[in-house]
């Protein structure tokens, strides 16, 4: 079964210092994954994803198909970034299957 | 271009009673699912519409029904309201394409039973 986990539900950090959001998925296949992040207020929307390989506000997220893995860094974490960050997967045009979040909160 | 729109904002019902959630698509986007958002969780899959036929469907009791009409919005109907039907109700849109295509969410709908 497609499963996706976020093993903190909150993860506080000072602004400036390095954070990294934990994300593991179960799949048989080869699915692609997504950060989504929903900041106060706002819509849900996607933050980046592994395919494109890009950093998106000086996020990068690598895919470690070995371990299942897709987790969400950024080397100096920022005020702004406090929001709610969902690890998501998806395989071709089948639903979004989504973790259940975690609230990153940046410390001034 | 406009956004993913949804109808109403929040809502209280009381148990057992029915509701109707809308949802208008983004512009040029033909593909709509319906996510249900409990609190302290993820969005989850209810079912997805494209071309006004149901094209996926969650693990969600038949109770949970829905329609796409001609101009791609859509509707998300709950019969036989139950108390942990309670959650934000989020709709989202994307262009069908070969692949990955982008979801668009819209800003939810907060249903309170009561």
């Amino acid at each position: 079964a497609q499963r996706v986990t976020q093993p903190e539900k909150l993860l506080s950090v000072f602004k400036g210092a390095p954070v990294e959001l934990k994300c593991n998925y179960s799949y048989s296949g080869s699915p692609e994954l997504f950060w989504y992040v929903q900041y106060s207020r706002q819509r849900l929307q996607l933050l980046l994803r592994h395919i494109s390989r890009e950093s998106i506000k000086g996020f990068t997220a690598d895919l470690n198909k070995g371990e299942t893995s897709f987790h969400l860094k950024k080397p100096f974490a920022q005020e702004e970034d406090s929001a709610m960050y969902y690890c998501a997967l998806q395989q071709g045009n089948t639903p979004l299957v989504f973790g259940k979040g975690t609230r990153l909160s940046v410390i001034a | 271009e406009t956004g993913v729109t949804q109808s109403p904002t929040h809502l209280i019902k009381t148990r057992g009673q029915q509701v109707t959630l809308r949802c208008s698509s983004q512009s040029g986007h033909n593909t709509v699912s319906w996510y249900q958002q409990a609190l302290g969780q993820g969005p989850q899959f209810i079912f997805q519409y494209y071309r006004e036929e149901e094209n996926g469907r969650g693990n969600f009791p038949p109770r949970f029904s829905g329609l796409q009409f001609p101009n791609y919005s859509s509707e998300l109907n709950v019969n036989a309201l139950e108390l942990d039907d309670s959650a934000l109700y989020l709709c989202a849109s994307s262009p069908v394409g070969g692949g990955y295509t982008e979801a668009f969410f819209g800003q939810g709908t907060r249903l309170t039973v009561v």
